[in-house]
């Protein structure tokens, strides 16, 4: 997938259990986001982040924290999961160049994590 | 509010049968268009940027087109490995950092 990697790539898990997901690229870029893909809803962001150690919320952020100590790894963390948790969590990256792939979001494979 | 709407749902087509999907929004300004294809148990894929009315883009047998309320993405002489979900997301001139909005895609399936 294009230099960005996530894992794990299937997880199950307890209500009330912490879990961490995982984002790593080596394309260099700046911009990294996190996604859930829920049927009915489509992609909606959970956290971006636009450098190291700067973050902020997408529209679904209640329940999640992220943390970026280096520019290649963007990690997602469930403090203590919840069965509404159950999804699949993409990570993307996007460069914001010039040309015909600017601001064009390039995504991981995805995760999927099931909260019992 | 800014929504993206895609249509139909779903989409059965039998192979060589062109048709179209839809994709309607309503944003404040729109940056950018674009078009994703999602295969089961993948991440999207990206396949085009529209960033203005009139403009069109095609890769072999997709089209993507754009006006000022949706865009569409014409399908001509379909093969069942088009089959996939198609994703439409937009960006806004509101966002900052290119937080896209996604539609919740049309799932195509094209039998041979």
């Amino acid at each position: 997938d294009a230099g960005i990697t996530q894992s794990p790539r299937h997880k199950v898990t307890e209500t009330g259990t912490p879990v961490t997901l995982r984002c790593h690229q080596t394309e260099n870029h700046r911009y990294m986001y996190w996604y859930r893909q829920d049927p009915g809803h489509g992609l909606r962001l959970i956290h971006y982040s636009y450098g190291v150690k700067d973050t902020d919320k997408g529209e679904v952020s209640d329940g999640y924290s992220v943390s970026r100590s280096k520019t290649e790894d963007f990690l997602l963390t469930l403090e203590s999961a919840t069965s509404s948790q159950t999804s699949v969590y993409f990570c993307a990256i996007r460069d914001r160049g010039f040309g015909a792939g600017a601001n064009v979001l390039t995504f991981g494979a995805g995760s999927r994590l099931t909260v019992l | 509010e800014d929504q993206v709407t895609q249509s139909p749902e779903a989409l059965r087509l039998q192979e060589g049968e062109s048709s179209s999907l839809n994709c309607s929004y309503t944003v404040s300004g729109l940056r950018g268009l674009f078009w994703y294809r999602q295969d089961p148990g993948k991440g999207p894929e990206f396949l085009f940027t529209l960033y203005s009315a009139g403009e069109e883009k095609e890769k072999e047998r997709l089209k993507a087109t754009l006006t000022k309320k949706e865009s569409f993405l014409h399908i001509t002489a379909p093969k069942p490995e088009d089959s996939a979900t198609y994703l439409c997301a937009v960006d806004n001139y509101g966002g900052a950092t290119n937080k896209l909005i996604f539609g919740t895609g049309t799932l195509l399936a094209v039998q041979p």
